[in-house]
């Protein structure tokens, strides 16, 4: 069965400072693909990445980056130098292998920038 | 990039009375979509799998004769909420991906509630 746990539940940071959310994921697939959403306060949901399993490799865009350890089964998301518009939920959320298939997404992480 | 709409964006309603949520892929064909709820400060919770032209396949808990569920051309399946009462009202997420891609793309939402 798949799980995500998103073991934090709301982070507050002042602007300008780096926070890192972080994903632990449970998957009994060889190959699999790992997502992370952004949702505002509008509710919409906004595709940050995503990452196959076949590839291990930190990705970087812009401010964000993200963090995938097969070892540990995580897949933890930075953002640096924050703003108050990165303020929003964010899910991290998992498939199991093949096509159309049915996203579980963790908890989420409600983020709070202050200016 | 891909892009699901959905309508109303808002709906609120009398207690008893039935809502119709359309969701459409505007500019690609949508083989599977999905219709997700989430309650406020919760996560999104999968209601039901559609596949064009076929019965939709519901989560355990979720009642297929309250949530009906259609799904009659590739770029458009809605959902109805029947008799809706109070703790129906929530806010409804539907997602579309196409055969052979494993990305659901996630429509902007409506927000249900019901007097």
């Amino acid at each position: 069965a798949q799980k995500v746990t998103q073991a934090q539940t709301e982070i507050s940071v002042v602007e300008k400072e780096d926070v890192t959310l972080d994903c632990v994921y449970e998957t009994r697939d060889t190959t699999y693909y790992l997502f992370w959403y952004k949702q505002p306060p509008s509710g919409e949901l906004v595709f940050l990445i995503r990452r196959n399993s076949f590839d291990e490799q930190n990705e970087i865009s812009g401010r964000y980056s993200w963090n995938f350890q097969k070892s540990t089964s995580s897949f933890n998301f930075t953002i640096t130098a924050s703003q108050v518009v990165d303020s929003a939920v964010y899910f991290c959320a998992l498939p199991p292998s093949g096509a159309n298939s049915k996203l579980t997404f963790g908890k989420g992480i409600t983020l709070s920038v202050r200016p | 990039g891909a892009v699901v709409s959905q309508h109303p964006s808002w709906v609120i309603c009398k207690s008893g009375t039935s809502v119709k949520i359309e969701c459409r892929s505007l500019d690609f064909q949508a083989t599977t979509m999905f219709w997700y709820r989430q309650f406020p400060k919760q996560s999104l919770m999968l209601m039901a799998t559609s596949n064009e032209g076929s019965k939709a396949t519901y989560e355990q808990g979720v009642e297929k004769d309250k949530f009906l569920i259609n799904h009659a051309s590739l770029t458009l399946s809605t959902l109805t909420v029947t008799s809706a009462h109070p703790e129906d009202s929530s806010f409804y997420i539907c997602s579309a991906s196409h055969q052979g891609n494993n990305e659901q793309f996630f429509g902007p939402g409506t927000r249900l509630t019901v007097l």
